[in-house]
């Protein structure tokens, strides 16, 4: 079972906008860590950010944690078109990553 | 940038033939992962070592896969009899610890065709 879960499989955005990934989990965490992977590569890791963390940042990329609702988010800023992949949030627990279904984003031209 | 290397990038095989393919964790890595992830991105564990020693893995690993990181020789994942079903992409990444705050590094994965 997916114990990260990205709430949209697919979003699209022309170049410049921002836009929002989500991601849900069911367990605790100690982490969240969110990945990004493009056609023909392996995931790259984006941020991550720990459970005492409400807020993490990394260039164009700031990822958000509230561990009451258990929920992340990935935010991304000014988008180019080579922010076109899919995106994973991942729960490390210590042995393995736990990764969700993944949100493919399109960034337009 | 990841400098995990796994080799072939593209393999195909033949129902019922060996498949087995290779990785170079990042140097000084002591932790390797292998995951499999099928045409819908999904990820599925496989197996983790942690120096030559392995830490976990899952049942369909104990019985076709075989999975091994000697010493000073490249890591290594081997299906013994291939079958359709496994057809996927296999990634293998590495970390400097088991830490649940520690950055893993993924390869660009081997891409598995079974025919």
């Amino acid at each position: 079972s997916q114990l990260a879960e990205e709430n949209s499989w697919a979003l699209s955005v022309h170049e410049g906008e921002s836009v929002t990934v989500n991601c849900s989990y069911k367990t605790s965490i100690t982490a969240l860590q969110w990945y990004r992977q493009k056609s023909g590569k392996g995931p790259a890791q984006l941020i991550l950010i720990r459970s005492n963390e409400r807020e993490k940042r990394n260039g164009r990329l700031r990822a958000t944690l509230d561990t009451s609702s258990q929920s992340s988010s990935l935010s991304i800023t000014a988008t180019r078109c080579e922010d076109t992949a899919v995106y994973f949030c991942a729960s490390n627990m210590g042995y393995k990553l736990t990764f969700g279904t993944g949100t493919s984003l399109l960034v337009d031209p | 940038n990841s400098k995990v290397i796994q080799t072939p990038r593209y393999l195909v095989k033949g129902q019922g033939q060996k498949a087995k393919m290779r990785c170079i964790p990042e140097k000084g890595h002591p932790v390797v992962f292998w995951y499999q992830q099928n045409k819908n991105n999904e990820f599925k564990f496989l197996i983790n070592f942690q120096n030559q020693e392995v830490l976990q893995q899952i049942d369909m690993t104990e019985k076709r896969f075989s999975a091994e990181c000697p010493s000073n020789s490249p890591c290594s994942l081997e299906i013994q009899s291939s079958e359709a079903g496994d057809s996927a992409l296999y990634l293998c990444a590495s970390s400097l610890s088991r830490g649940a705050n520690t950055e893993v590094f993924f390869g660009k994965g081997t891409r598995l065709t079974v025919v």
